[in-house]
């Protein structure tokens, strides 16, 4: 089956600071990638979506500048979330969807623990 | 607006079978699906309903209505490593994925 990694799978970093979280396809070609934010418990709320080479679509009130999403291939997109604060501490978790692939069919990744001090 | 309902939580006995509800009001439907999430990791695929009917696969059985809005998932001979959440997503007409809240799932011996 499809197989999506994320890096890190955890990360501590220091308020103010900025982090970057990897996205990774690795056995397909991912041509929509979404990435989703989860509080403890709570459900997935969906932040944006990319497609390769644009600008990726945000929901509203997620700040764009300071979530900045990159899907620069086919298999890789990135997210950054900058200047982070301690509210920013969360569960992040991409999906990726490939070329072709119906509709509905999204592969999620394993996910990244943002704790920001 | 777009909201999905399902219980917070349900508590089973191991070997029993439980059932978790799924109701949905949506703008656009293009299919349902039940994800499994244990704490601290992302969800996997159980099962994904387009047309009204049961499903069944293995223990997990997934149950749909359109014309009522409703869902349910089916876990049969309940093992202790099915103590997960069950998130229920519905996909609207954009395509997007609606998330429930989930059901956290506790089994007992």
């Amino acid at each position: 089956g499809a197989v999506v990694s994320q890096h890190p799978s955890r990360v501590i970093c220091k308020s103010g600071t900025s982090v970057k979280i990897e996205c990774r396809s690795l056995d397909f070609q991912a041509t929509t990638m979404f990435w989703y934010r989860q509080f403890p418990k709570q459900s997935l709320m969906l932040m944006a979506t990319s497609n390769e080479g644009s600008k990726a679509t945000y929901e509203q009130g997620v700040e764009k500048d300071k979530f900045l999403i990159n899907h620069a291939s086919l298999t890789l997109s990135t997210l950054t979330v900058t200047s982070a604060h301690p509210e920013d501490s969360s569960f992040y978790i991409c999906s990726a969807r490939g070329q072709g692939a119906p509709d509905y069919e999204q592969y999620f990744g394993p996910g990244t623990r943002l704790t920001v001090t | 607006g777009q909201n999905i309902d399902q219980p917070t939580e349900m508590t089973a006995t191991e070997g029993a079978i439980v059932q978790i509800n799924c109701t949905y009001q949506t703008s656009g439907f293009n299919g349902l699906f039940w994800y499994q999430q244990h704490a601290g990791e992302a969800p996997t695929f159980l099962s994904y309903n387009v047309l009204d009917g049961l499903e069944e696969k293995g223990r997990f059985s997934s149950f749909l209505s359109r014309s009522k809005g409703y869902s349910y998932l089916l876990l049969k001979e309940l093992q202790m490593k099915d103590s997960a959440s069950y998130l229920c997503a519905v996909l609207d007409s954009n395509y997007q994925l609606i998330w429930g809240a989930g059901t956290k799932l506790i089994i007992k011996p």
